[in-house]
């Protein structure tokens, strides 16, 4: 069964530093990356999408993407408090439905 | 109208009743996907629906059980419900199938179900 794996945390950076999530695959098949970010009681909301290996940059937000170790990564720089929330990864399978990790708690102290 | 709108918002029911959830898909999309979230985990995929059409299930009972209707709205509805059963429903819309659909997906903001 394909997994997708996270540490749930809670991971507390303080505010202004970088934040480092990470999250591991089981299906070396995978080609495209999702993730989200989910306030409390909120709904899921994608912040970034990878498919290809390196780095992928959008604002105070970097994917890193290496397949030859089936993990991908979320840097958060100059980090908020406004950041504060769930990170989910998120990988298609076979069918294209996503499969879904158990979310990293991020915490920003101000 | 925009957006995905679920309702009812939030639910109390009692072990061994029925539910029915809404899920109004956002305008010009065709395909409503289903997730429960259980506390402190990530989405699991109920099923999908495509143009009326079941595209794809997880791994959940049979009582679970959906429809989309011809405007694409779509409802969940479970049977026998279990305390297990309490969770976040999500419904996402979207507009085609494949792997850059999740690009295009549009949550609605959930109902919470609590099972007494």
């Amino acid at each position: 069964q394909k997994e997708v794996e996270q540490n749930s945390g809670p991971l507390s950076v303080p505010e202004g530093a970088i934040a480092s999530l990470n999250c591991t695959y089981s299906d070396r098949g995978s080609q495209s990356f999702f993730w989200y970010r989910q306030y409390s009681g909120k709904s899921p909301e994608l912040i970034m999408f990878i498919y290809s290996n390196g780095d992928k940059e959008d604002g105070r937000f970097t994917a890193q993407l290496n397949k030859a170790s089936q993990y991908v990564s979320l840097l958060i720089r100059d980090s908020q408090p406004s950041d504060s929330a769930t990170y989910l990864c998120a990988v298609p399978d076979s069918n294209y439905q996503l499969i879904w990790g158990a979310g990293t708690k991020l915490i920003i102290k101000p | 109208e925009t957006g995905v709108t679920q309702s009812p918002t939030h639910l109390i029911k009692t072990r061994g009743q029925q539910v029915t959830l809404r899920c109004s898909s956002q305008s010009g999309h065709n395909t409503v996907s289903w997730y429960q979230q259980a506390l402190g985990q990530g989405p699991q995929f109920i099923f999908q629906y495509y143009r009326e059409e079941e595209n794809g299930r997880g791994n959940f009972p049979p009582r679970f059980s959906g429809l989309q209707f011809p405007n694409y709205s779509s409802e969940l509805n479970v049977n026998a419900l279990e305390l297990d059963d309490s969770a976040l429903y999500l419904c996402a819309s979207s507009l085609g199938l494949g792997g850059a659909a999740p690009l295009g997906y549009t949550f609605g903001s959930g109902t919470r179900l609590t099972v007494v």
